[in-house]
C-alpha cells in the first residue's frame, strides 16, 4: 500500500499568514493527489484535485503543486474561516491513503 | 444541486449487522464512482470502498479492513448508494460518509454529512 506523510501534524498561525502544507507519498502517484478541508463536527469539504486543480466553487487563496512523491497545499493569507483540519489523499491506486491530517489552529 | 444524504447508523452489538444507505439527488448515482470513508471518533479518515459505474459493472473495491464483512451496493430506481456491514467490531465504530467522483473521474468532489454508526455491547 501507498502511506500518505502529513507534516506538520498541527500549526499555530495569525489571521493573514501564509501557510504552507506539505504531504509525501511512499512512492509516485504522478499527480493523483487530493486535498481536503474539515471542520469540526463537519464533512469533509473537497478542496483541490488532481494536485492543483480548485474544484469548483473554492477560492484561489488555495492552491496545490507537486507531482511524483511530494505535494504541498498553501493557503496565500490565512481567514478565519480557514481554521480547520486539512487532509491529503492519494487515489493513484487501491487502497485510497489519507494522510493524518493537519490542524490548523488559532495563534 | 448535488446532494448526498447517509441515513441507517445506530447502536449495534458486536458481530451485528447493518445497513446504511445514501440517497442522491441532482445526479444519476449509475453514471459517477461512489465511495464510502469513515472516520473513527477524533481520528483522520480512512477509506471503506468504491464501487464503479454502469459502464463498468459496478464492479467493487474494499479496505483490506473491511473486505469479506462490508458489501457496497445500489438501487438505480432509488438513486441510492448502500453499505451492507456485517460481522461488525467494535473498531468499525465511526461516522460514516458516502462520497461521489465526478462522472469519467477518480477523485471525490461531493461528501454527505456522515451517519454515526456506534458498534458496543
Amino acid at each position: 500500500d501507498i502511506q500518505m506523510t502529513q507534516s506538520p501534524s498541527s500549526l499555530s498561525a495569525s489571521v493573514g499568514d501564509r501557510v504552507t502544507i506539505t504531504c509525501r507519498a511512499s512512492q509516485g502517484i504522478r499527480n493523483n493527489l487530493a486535498w481536503f478541508q474539515q471542520k469540526p463536527g463537519k464533512a469533509p469539504k473537497s478542496l483541490i484535485y488532481a494536485a492543483s486543480t480548485l474544484q469548483t466553487g473554492v477560492p484561489s487563496k488555495f492552491s496545490g503543486s507537486g507531482s511524483g512523491t511530494d505535494f504541498t497545499l498553501t493557503i496565500s493569507s490565512l481567514q478565519p474561516e480557514d481554521f480547520a483540519t486539512y487532509y491529503c489523499q492519494h487515489y493513484n491506486s487501491f487502497p485510497l491513503i489519507f494522510g493524518g491530517g493537519t490542524k490548523v489552529e488559532i495563534k | 444541486e448535488v446532494q448526498l444524504v447517509e441515513s441507517g447508523g445506530g447502536l449495534v452489538e458486536p458481530g451485528g449487522s447493518l445497513r446504511l444507505s445514501c440517497a442522491a439527488s441532482g445526479f444519476t448515482v449509475s453514471d459517477h464512482y461512489m465511495d464510502w470513508v469513515r472516520q473513527a471518533p477524533g481520528k483522520g479518515l480512512e477509506w471503506v470502498g468504491r464501487t464503479r459505474s454502469k459502464a463498468y459493472s459496478y464492479t467493487t473495491e474494499y479496505a483490506a479492513s473491511v473486505k469479506g464483512r462490508f458489501t457496497i451496493s445500489r438501487d438505480e430506481s432509488k438513486n441510492s448508494l448502500y453499505l451492507q456491514m456485517d460481522s461488525l467490531k467494535t473498531e468499525d465504530t465511526a461516522v460514516y460518509y458516502c462520497t461521489r467522483a465526478p462522472s469519467g473521474s477518480y477523485h471525490f468532489d461531493y461528501w454527505g454529512q456522515g451517519t454515526l454508526v456506534t458498534v458496543s455491547s
